[in-house]
């Protein structure tokens, strides 16, 4: 498999819930993004990471969590989410922090 | 604060019309900039990317841009668009260690 994968593509959630996105690149890229897509909206650039280590966290809540165990893969995890949060979150990798990016299919997430 | 604006949110053509999107930015230093777009149900996509040189830069299926310093911009062009060009369109800029994104404009060409 090559690219940039994301599972689950479709989740659906209470609000009392804890669940986790996970992405993964095949790609050998040192950056890795989580980005949220709502309609209307600007894309929303969550979380960024760096050789692994987190170096942008653009005033996200604390009810969403990141987490990099290496360089391929990129978990975002999710509790007590509000129905606001309800978007499709992708996510991304590039070769360097600012480089050309490969995107993931997204997640779409309802809050219910 | 950095920001990147894209002024037109919503563009109808015909097919074989000249398309010019607009992006200007706000940072004054270096910077590297970036079209992406995401086709109805697909995944974003790079079209095309300045990083320094020639400021006049082609993309895929026919797309180009120019970088202007003087007025901070980086405007996406095609001279004849096609029914298949239908999509979103993202300009973003890099600078200063910040990755910022426009709102993105949708395109959509009628047949």
């Amino acid at each position: 498999e090559t690219g940039v994968t994301q599972t689950p593509r479709h989740l659906v959630m209470g609000m009392t819930n804890k669940k986790s996105l996970k992405c993964e690149q095949h790609l050998g890229h040192n950056a890795m993004y989580w980005y949220k897509q709502s309609a209307k909206k600007p894309l929303e650039l969550m979380f960024v990471y760096n050789f692994k280590e987190q170096t942008e966290n653009n005033s996200v809540p604390s009810r969403f969590s990141p987490e990099c165990p290496n360089s391929s893969h990129l978990f975002l995890h999710l509790h007590t989410l509000q129905p606001e949060d309800s978007a499709l979150y992708l996510c991304a990798s590039s070769q360097d922090f600012g480089d050309e990016q490969y995107f993931g299919p997204g997640t779409r997430l309802t809050v219910t | 604060a950095q920001s990147v604006s894209q002024h037109n949110h919503h563009v109808i053509l015909s097919e074989a019309a000249s398309l010019e999107l607009g992006c200007n930015y706000s940072y004054g230093g270096t910077v590297n900039l970036f079209w992406y777009v995401q086709y109805p149900g697909q995944h974003l996509q790079l079209l095309l990317k300045y990083f320094s040189g020639d400021p006049l830069v082609k993309g895929i299926k026919g797309f180009e841009a120019e970088f202007i310093k003087s007025k901070f911009s980086f405007n996406l062009r095609k001279p004849s668009v096609q029914w298949s060009d239908t999509a979103e369109y993202f300009c973003a800029v890099m600078g200063n260690y910040q990755l910022i994104w426009g709102a993105g404009t949708k395109l959509i060409i009628k047949p």
